[in-house]
């Protein structure tokens, strides 16, 4: 099973650059997140979606867009790099209910 | 706001200790609690999942335990290998929200050979 699939694994940016992460679920799951993890600041939320067609903010939304058109796909768009949204970045899923959540192997940003 | 905190930061063994790991989380009103493994360079792999109503759950060598209205949970790994080596991470999902977790910052554990 693929669980959850992030592209891409790596990604250098210049800074103002933009660029979309896609995040994939095969297990028909309802709830999609993305979080980024920083040194010495845990995994923070940055936008979460309860289903088809919809988003909302978590707690580090600046800089950041989200789209979920399709049930399976999450995308976190950056329209304009900064050096502080280098950091790595964490797709989850989970069904409803009191499921747990699943997460992705991460995407490594650098932006310079 | 809810705050989960794991304490220690870090903790290095000897092979085939058992040991105990801590988080803690300021509002009780919480669904569920999970607990992660973070391997470097990795992403997080679901260890136990405890329900608000349940006091504990366990999986082979790991037994978590949650006591809700004190506001925490303790992760207990039995004989210890230097497989367990990695980051643990709880993560609690509020009632009031139903959706976020928030996360403590981990417990990097070592277990030496």
């Amino acid at each position: 099973n693929a669980g959850v699939t992030q592209t891409p694994k790596f990604r250098v940016l210049k800074t103002g650059q933009s660029m979309t992460l896609l995040c994939a679920q095969d297990m028909n799951h309802e709830y999609m997140y993305w979080y980024r993890q920083d040194p010495g600041m845990g995994l923070r939320l940055i936008h979460y979606s309860v289903g088809e067609g919809t988003t909302a903010k978590g707690e580090v939304p600046d800089g950041y867009n989200v789209s979920r058109l399709k049930k399976q796909n999450f995308l976190l768009g950056l329209e304009s790099a900064a050096p502080s949204q280098t950091s790595v970045y964490f797709c989850a899923s989970r069904n409803g209910g009191g499921t747990e959540a699943f997460f992705g192997q991460g995407t490594r940003l650098t932006v310079v | 706001k809810q705050e989960v905190t794991q304490i220690p930061a870090a903790l290095s063994v000897p092979e085939g200790e058992n040991l105990v790991l801590n988080c803690s989380f300021t509002d009780s009103a919480i669904y569920n609690l999970q607990w992660f493994r973070q391997d470097p360079g990795k992403g997080l792999t679901s260890l136990l999942l405890i329900q608000s109503s349940q006091r504990e759950q366990t999986s082979g060598r790991l037994n978590a335990s949650l006591d809700k209205s004190s506001g925490r949970s303790t992760l207990y790994i039995a004989a210890s290998q230097p497989g367990d080596s990695a980051t643990y991470l709880c993560a609690v999902r509020p009632e009031t929200s139903g959706s976020r977790l928030t996360f403590g910052e981990g417990t990097q554990l070592t277990v030496n050979p």
